[in-house]
């Protein structure tokens, strides 16, 4: 069966610092990947998506940045975190691109910029 | 213009009382999903149930089942015999064709249930 990973689920982290968040998808091959970004008591807001190895697609304009450096693994990065970073970031995988697809998520990573 | 519109932010229902959910959508898409999501207080996304625009039937899956009504553009989620653990947000997502062919999931506000004991 498959299973998506994402790590660290809680993370503080000081203003200007790095950002290194890393999901991997077992049981599969060539999904598509997901970031979104979950304000509290909000919606999820897609802020990258992955359809194969090196392929990223950026959906909103911001201090981040994402890599699909192997067929099953995204990462989610930033050179210096902002205070506005902070929330809940989901990683998901759909296996295709066709209307009737769930996506599966992982637990979430919490980023409190401090 | 709002895709997917959840109007109820939170809900209280006594245990063991149906639930529904409201869930209005905006598309001129003809062939489109519809989603709905658990999102307990731990934080992941659990995937409930799945309406595809072109199903005859209204979805069911154990104690959920989806009020599906095309014309109104409604896709309503109903929780039967509420339990405590249903106490979570809920989320509504239809993912639609689009120009980039991302077919990415477009996600509604939410609404907050918590369920009494």
């Amino acid at each position: 069966s498959q299973t998506i990973h994402q790590w660290p689920a809680t993370l503080v982290q000081p203003v200007g610092s790095p950002l290194s968040l890393e999901c991997t998808v077992e049981g599969t091959s060539n999904p598509n990947l997901y970031w979104y970004r979950q304000a509290a008591g909000r919606g999820l807001q897609l802020l990258f998506y992955s359809v194969g190895i090196g392929q990223i697609s950026s959906e909103v304009p911001q201090n981040l940045s994402a890599s699909r450096p192997q067929d099953r693994q995204f990462i989610l990065s930033s050179k210096k975190l902002l205070l506005s970073d902070s929330g809940f970031y989901l990683c998901a995988w759909s296996a295709t691109r066709r209307v009737g697809t769930e996506a599966f998520f992982g637990q979430g990573t919490r980023l409190t910029v401090v | 213009a709002q895709k997917i519109t959840q109007t109820q932010p939170g809900m209280f229902v006594q245990e063991k009382e149906a639930v529904t959910l409201d869930c209005t959508y905006d598309t001129s898409d003809p062939s489109y999903g519809l989603f709905w999501y658990k999102q307990p207080s731990s934080g992941e996304m659990i995937f409930l149930i799945y309406q595809g625009s072109y199903d005859q039937q209204n979805a069911t899956e154990g104690r959920y089942s989806l009020n599906f009504q095309k014309a109104r553009k409604s896709a309503n989620l109903v929780i039967s015999a509420s339990q405590l653990g249903d106490s979570a947000m809920y989320f509504c997502a239809m993912r639609e064709p689009s120009t980039d062919s991302n077919y990415q999931l477009i996600w509604g506000a939410g609404t907050k249930l918590i369920i009494k004991p």
